[in-house]
């Protein structure tokens, strides 16, 4: 099946710091979103993004599918982003697999 | 508003008594699926449906079952719950499985069974 790697792992930041997430995805996909966890575990949806550029306030999203990579991108960081950030992928096989996700970005923003 | 509504969003129970986790969706989407999410093996799809009448396994659905009677509503059965499925539940849906549309995830129901 595909494989979905993130990086990094774990980000430690302070308040009014930018990061930049990235996503790797082992083959062609038809559905390519972002989720922010947060602790109190629930899934936000934060961009449907198979390809292109997409941004919303502080955070934007970029997908090059060619190259089979994208990007989160949060500026001006607040605690409240505090948590962990998936992406997810439908690979365009047809089925009704539903989403693989990474392992997720751990992100810690300290006042 | 557009949404996915589990409940319960926290439930402690004991092994052996049957549960129901209940899922509703108001966007009158085909496709509905539930997933589990334990630290070190991420999120895994548990069972899926392709609208009413249609489910089908997904990677882990072994001690689970669903029902599609309703557009809306997708139902996690579980009849005989045993410890190794504590965890936190996600139900799912979207328009069309086969296409590329977005998903939209509940809240998320987080089961204890002792």
């Amino acid at each position: 099946g595909i494989q979905v790697e993130q990086s990094p792992p774990d980000l430690i930041l302070q308040e009014g710091a930018n990061s930049t997430l990235r996503c790797n995805f082992s083959d062609s996909v038809n559905n390519l979103q972002w989720f922010h966890q947060n602790p109190w575990g629930q899934l936000i949806n934060l961009f449907y993004i198979p390809s292109g550029t997409k941004q919303n306030g502080r955070l934007s999203a970029t997908t090059v599918a060619t190259e089979r990579y994208s990007l989160l991108y949060i500026s001006s960081s607040q605690t409240t982003d505090s948590g962990v950030y998936f992406c997810a992928v439908d690979d365009s096989g047809g089925g009704a697999d539903g989403l693989t996700f990474g392992k997720g970005t751990h992100l810690i923003i300290q006042p | 508003e557009a949404q996915v509504t589990q409940n319960p969003r926290y439930l402690i129970t004991v092994t052996g008594k049957k549960l129901t986790v209940t899922c509703s969706q108001n966007m009158n989407h085909e496709y509905m699926s539930w997933y589990r999410q334990d630290p070190g093996l991420g999120l895994r799809q548990i069972y899926y449906s392709m609208n009413v009448e249609v489910t089908d396994k997904g990677d882990v659905p072994e001690g689970y079952k669903v029902s599609r009677k309703e557009k809306r509503n997708f139902p996690l059965i579980l009849e005989s719950p045993s410890p190794n499925q504590t965890s936190l539940y996600f139900c799912a849906s979207s328009l069309g499985g086969y296409t590329n549309y977005g998903y939209t995830f509940g809240s998320g129901t987080r089961l204890t069974v002792v």
